[in-house]
């Protein structure tokens, strides 16, 4: 499976928007970018996934940069309840890949 | 809808004991997950079903055993547990492999 590197911890203000990153030169043209992430003492929560184009729901938007080469993860307003460890993972949509390969992701502190 | 049920919630073995962590899914999903996660990691698959009657080894698949008799469930054994199965478990499923996955809250289990 091709790697992601994300940054190890951010942090943001309330109510202000977060850009989270996310690098992954090696991709193939059938990985799909998934975004998890994980609060504290709960199972991952699915958070959007896209293959080109940007992606937009009702968590958060997607912006896949034209080579595909790296991502970002938007939350539009951050509010308390967004601290999380935020993981980008790559999907083969072909059919081959059977499991999500999670990293370190990302430590996401909210500050009020 | 009630998604991925695990259980038990927190259990506590003794170096030895055998246990059956359980997951069910109300989905229909074909695509069930086991993982693991020590203290800040990240997850690792240890086996993963592409339905019923069919499983796999993922990552760290030693100690432990699976099973898939129905599209529903995916108990996964410990046979003789150890101090280093100390961990918390998550299960997971997803209709097609590529497509987001749903993962229950986890069991917490120490072994003493």
């Amino acid at each position: 499976d091709a790697k992601t590197t994300q940054p190890n911890s951010m942090e943001s203000n309330e109510e202000e928007p977060v850009h989270l990153p996310c690098n992954h030169s090696t991709i193939s043209g059938t990985d799909y970018i998934h975004w998890y992430r994980q609060l504290p003492s709960q199972g991952p929560e699915y958070v959007i996934h896209g293959l080109t184009s940007n992606v937009n729901n009702r968590m958060a938007s997607l912006a896949i940069a034209e080579d595909r080469k790296s991502s970002t993860l938007i939350l539009h307003r951050a509010t308390l309840r967004d601290a999380a460890v935020y993981y980008c993972i790559l999907r083969d949509g072909s059919g081959s890949a059977r499991q999500l390969t999670f990293g370190s992701g990302t430590q996401l502190t909210v500050l009020p | 809808n009630a998604g991925v049920t695990q259980t038990p919630k927190f259990r506590i073995l003794k170096i030895g004991q055998s246990m059956t962590l359980q997951c069910t899914q109300d989905m229909n999903h074909n695509y069930m997950y086991w993982y693991r996660q020590d203290p800040g990691m990240g997850l690792k698959l240890i086996y993963y079903s592409v339905g019923a009657g069919i499983t796999d080894k993922g990552e760290v698949p030693n100690g432990y055993n699976v099973s898939r008799s129905t599209t529903e469930d995916f108990p996964l054994r410990l046979e003789l547990a150890a101090p280093s199965q100390t961990s918390v478990y998550f299960c997971a499923s997803s209709y097609e492999g590529w497509w987001e996955s749903f993962f229950g809250q986890g069991t917490r289990l120490t072994v003493v």
